[in-house]
């Protein structure tokens, strides 16, 4: 069974930075078609994806969003790290990660964690 | 970017209904689509990748079609557990990006 948990602050301030951690099981970010992304949807509004980083340790990011994310990956600890730098109150939202999967050369976003509520305010 | 725009962006409808959710694409993405289903307050649930391969699990009232630029999902005979919102997302392109989502209420 796969399982993906987020963890981080629930509020920071603006011009800060964001630092989230996706801890997961049931997977290995080293095996062959294995991913971690992280999403975000803001309060009543639609999903946007942020960063994948790949168990190749190949990295892609939003590109609206690319100058300040930055996404990492542990695998020894089952991790991967997404840090957003000059936190804006427009970045309140909650965070999912999620597990990718590639199928037939096809990713999806099979499973998600909980989400994490981020607040933005001073 | 790719952009895609899902129609409606909510719509109504009863128990027993046949409902179908379009997802355009700004440009070819071939048919690198999945569509994903969110319930108040939870996170999004895979439905249908690929265009068409329905996630394990997926009852078989949801399916899915398109390719190019224009996609489908139907869902045959709404159940009240089918009440949500749904998203598509495109994987064509390294850049990935969601609609709009679609909300579909009671009617």
């Amino acid at each position: 069974q796969i399982t993906l948990k987020e963890s981080g602050p629930t509020l920071v301030k603006p011009t800060q930075t964001l630092t989230l951690t996706c801890t997961f099981s049931g997977f290995s970010l080293s095996t062959i078609g294995m991913g971690v992304g992280w999403i975000r949807q803001p309060p009543g509004k639609a999903l946007e994806w942020l960063a994948l980083i790949y168990w190749d340790d190949d990295k892609r990011y939003s590109p609206s969003l690319k100058s300040r994310l930055t996404i990492t990956k542990d695998t020894s600890k089952n991790q991967v790290v997404l840090t957003m730098t000059n936190m804006d109150p427009v970045d309140t939202a909650t965070y999912y990660c999620a597990h990718l999967l590639r199928v037939g050369g096809h990713d999806a976003f099979h499973t998600w964690g909980q989400g994490t509520v981020v607040t933005v305010s001073a | 970017d790719i952009q895609m725009t899902q129609s409606p962006s909510s719509l109504s409808a009863s128990v027993g209904d046949s409902v179908t959710i379009t997802c355009r694409a700004s440009q070819t993405i071939s048919s690198y689509l999945n569509w994903y289903q969110q319930t108040p307050g939870k996170a999004p649930k895979l439905l249908i990748y690929a265009t068409s391969s329905l996630q394990s699990g997926v009852p078989s009232r949801f399916s899915g079609s398109g390719s190019g630029t224009d996609f489908t999902l139907t869902i045959s005979s709404l159940q009240p557990e089918d009440f949500a919102t749904y998203y598509c997302q495109q994987t064509y392109s390294t850049a990935l990006t969601f609609g709009g989502g679609t909300k579909v209420e009671i009617k």
